[in-house]
């Protein structure tokens, strides 16, 4: 499978546990992108990393976040102590370069009990 | 702050209909624009990719235009079939190319 890969798909914790997820994106594309979706809504933009290097980050992530894109392969999004507004759709998107389309993948769906 | 808006918010159409779904943006200031489509509980598929020079794009049933200056953008679904039943999600890069915006989606149903 050559597209975006996420993982896990599915996370149920309980309040105040930390949580990570993984992107892998596909091979090349040097732009990476995480989102957050909840029930009903469009996605909403979290962080941004070109290469290694994150770019942009939103006022949606707080201190509890923090992603990572270490040698600007994969990367990590990790949330400490998790709290009931956590839970969501988690997704990970990736492009080749400024012009070109961003593809996603599955998503992690968390859950946070 | 870059706002996009996708009317109607839910559409419900018998199969067969030609149907026009609707995408606005606050700011024209974009690189380029993308249609998605996702599936209950998945990630999302990209359907169509214009660029902000482009005034169009056509993929099999699928055609998108843009109107950069009004800040609109349409996705044209021709002869709907049940299959085409999902969330169809618009999306802007702005112009530094590091954010893609959403719209809040239309979720579609073809009934057979």
């Amino acid at each position: 499978d050559t597209g975006v890969s996420q993982d896990p798909r599915h996370k149920i914790t309980k309040r105040g546990q930390n949580v990570t997820f993984r992107c892998d994106p596909i091979s090349e594309h040097n732009r990476l992108y995480w989102y957050r979706q909840t029930l009903g809504q469009g996605p909403e933009f979290l962080t941004y990393f070109q290469n290694e290097a994150q770019l942009e980050k939103s006022r949606l992530l707080s201190d509890r976040f923090s992603a990572e894109r270490p040698k600007g392969s994969f990367s990590t999004l990790e949330i400490q102590r998790t709290e009931q507004g956590d839970s969501a759709m988690y997704l990970c998107a990736t492009k080749a370069g400024q012009y070109t389309e961003a593809f996603f993948g599955q998503g992690t769906r968390l859950t946070v009990v | 702050k870059q706002e996009v808006t996708q009317i109607p918010a839910a559409l419900s159409v018998p199969e067969g209909e030609n149907l026009v779904l609707n995408c606005s943006f606050t700011d024209s200031a974009i690189y380029n624009l993308q249609w998605f489509r996702q599936d209950p509980g998945k990630g999302l598929t990209s359907l169509l990719l214009i660029q902000s020079s482009q005034r169009e794009q056509t993929s099999g049933r699928l055609n998108a235009s843009l109107d950069k200056s009004s800040g609109r953008s349409t996705l044209y679904i021709a002869a709907s079939q049940p299959g085409d039943s999902a969330t169809y999600l618009c999306a802007v890069f702005n112009n530094a190319g590091n954010m893609l915006t959403f719209g809040g989606g239309t979720r579609l149903m073809v009934k057979p």
